[in-house]
């Protein structure tokens, strides 16, 4: 059965540092989504692309995150520096082409981030 | 402002026991309400996606079942398992192009032997 694919799966890091995480979506999914997770939280969507370009990105701290998706199929998210609050699950998802009323996403296993 | 609320937070019961987590929303327009499992430290899994017209659904164990006048929902499980332990997240999606997600805080189920 097809999955989303997440990498690494954990990650330790210290303040100040450069972190990235990889996304590989189901094939086919041209919507791709990166959340973040605080534990006991509800995950919050960071950023949403359509293929290659992005869709909302509203709710992405764009001072220190950045995301992209440069041949619509796998993508990157990245933050520098990396802030004690940034500490979470940052879970990748995607959907395929189906009607909007059943736009199912399916969640990857998830990067959980540590930052020290 | 849209929202959704779980109930109750967390949730201990006995293996084989039912039970039953519910779900409030404030989301409009509203386009369909979701039922996700998360084991610890997995990505939510889909259970169940219910529009406005159904009223229930189910999936094995699992039944979901959906008030779309008060905007209620629940989650029933039945004969429960211990690897039920997980948290249930409602999920309700706001119609629309982009059909953004709107998450509850997820119920924490426990079952014990």
């Amino acid at each position: 059965e097809a999955e989303v694919a997440q990498s690494p799966r954990y990650k330790i890091t210290e303040k100040s540092q450069a972190v990235a995480f990889w996304c590989d979506p189901i094939s086919g999914h041209a919507t791709l989504y990166w959340y973040r997770q605080i534990l006991g939280q509800g995950p919050e969507l960071l950023v949403q692309f359509q293929d290659e370009s992005v869709v909302d990105d509203s709710q992405l701290p764009k001072d220190r995150f950045s995301a992209e998706r440069l041949k619509g199929v796998d993508s990157t998210l990245k933050i520098q520096p990396a802030e004690l609050g940034d500490s979470a699950m940052y879970l990748c998802a995607s959907s395929g082409t189906g009607t909007l009323t059943y736009n199912e996403q399916f969640f990857g296993p998830g990067t959980r981030l540590t930052v020290l | 402002k849209n929202q959704v609320e779980q109930s109750p937070q967390s949730l201990i019961i006995l293996e084989g026991k039912n039970c039953t987590l519910q779900c409030n929303y404030t989301v409009s327009p509203f386009s369909n309400l979701r039922w996700y499992k998360q084991d610890t430290g997995r990505g939510p899994v889909s259970l169940t996606i219910m529009t406005f017209s159904e009223n229930t659904k189910s999936n094995g164990r699992y039944t979901a079942t959906l008030d779309a006048d008060t905007k209620q929902s629940s989650l029933h499980i039945t004969a429960s398992q211990l690897s039920d332990s997980a948290s249930y997240i409602c999920v309700v999606s706001e119609r629309g192009s982009q059909g953004n997600l709107i998450f509850g805080k997820g119920t924490k189920l426990s079952v014990k032997p």
